[in-house]
């Protein structure tokens, strides 16, 4: 079974549109949750931490459900610059960080 | 400045050849990871530092040797490699082993084995 799970997508969405990505993880000892965004030929970049109380970043809000062992990643009115992988990546003992396989988003103008 | 930097971008080697690559943070990140990633693919683990010492080494066949010189640098030689070994390698970084915090990643070196 993998640590982390993710439907690999692909989504396509128009500009403007809410999308909303999640993600389960099977060791219920993980501690640390975090969204990262890689664009094609790039590197991972940090989007965003996950806190159990929720977080939200201008457009982007992420979820954490520690019962229900979800996270979730919901962007609000997407433009084309979000169209991207976004992978969802849990931490466990600190520097053992294990990672979905990606969820492609396109935007379409 | 949450930057890590990898030298070289792209690197074409053939199979007899020995070559390594570089990562440095100045982050005062004290744990410092080697990751492989195949096109479609997320990022695999394949070593990871802590403190300057290996503390994972996720089956890494011995013809890829990573070496920490000290807390900014991370090196990966390779020596004997086969085609199948071409991909994305990227360095990453976080500040202190055994904690919560981010990964940072470095932009990568793109292999390719003939």
């Amino acid at each position: 079974r993998k640590e982390v799970e993710q439907d690999p997508g692909p989504f396509n969405v128009p500009e403007g549109a809410t999308v909303a990505f999640n993600c389960t993880y099977s060791n219920s000892a993980s501690q640390s949750f975090f969204w990262y965004r890689q664009d094609c030929r790039k590197e991972p970049k940090l989007l965003m931490s996950v806190y159990s109380s929720g977080n939200e970043d201008g457009r982007f809000t992420a979820q954490l459900n520690r019962a229900s062992q979800y996270i979730s990643l919901l962007i609000r009115d997407s433009k084309l610059s979000d169209s991207a992988t976004y992978l969802c990546v849990v931490s466990l003992f600190g520097n053992q960080f294990y990672f979905g396989t990606g969820t492609s988003l396109t935007v379409i103008p | 400045d949450t930057e890590v930097t990898q030298t070289p971008k792209h690197l074409v080697m053939g199979m007899t050849n020995k070559k390594s690559l570089k990562c440095e943070q100045h982050m005062g990140h004290r744990a410092m990871y080697w990751y492989k990633q195949k096109a479609k693919k997320p990022p695999e683990l394949m070593f990871v530092y802590s403190y300057e010492k290996l503390s994972i080494n996720e089956s890494v066949p011995s013809r890829f040797s990573p070496e920490c010189p000290n807390s900014s640098l991370l090196n990966l030689h390779l020596h004997a490699l086969q085609p199948e070994d071409s991909a994305l390698y990227l360095c990453a970084s976080s500040q202190t082993p055994g904690t919560s915090y981010e990964q940072y990643f470095g932009p990568g070196t793109r292999l390719t084995v003939t």
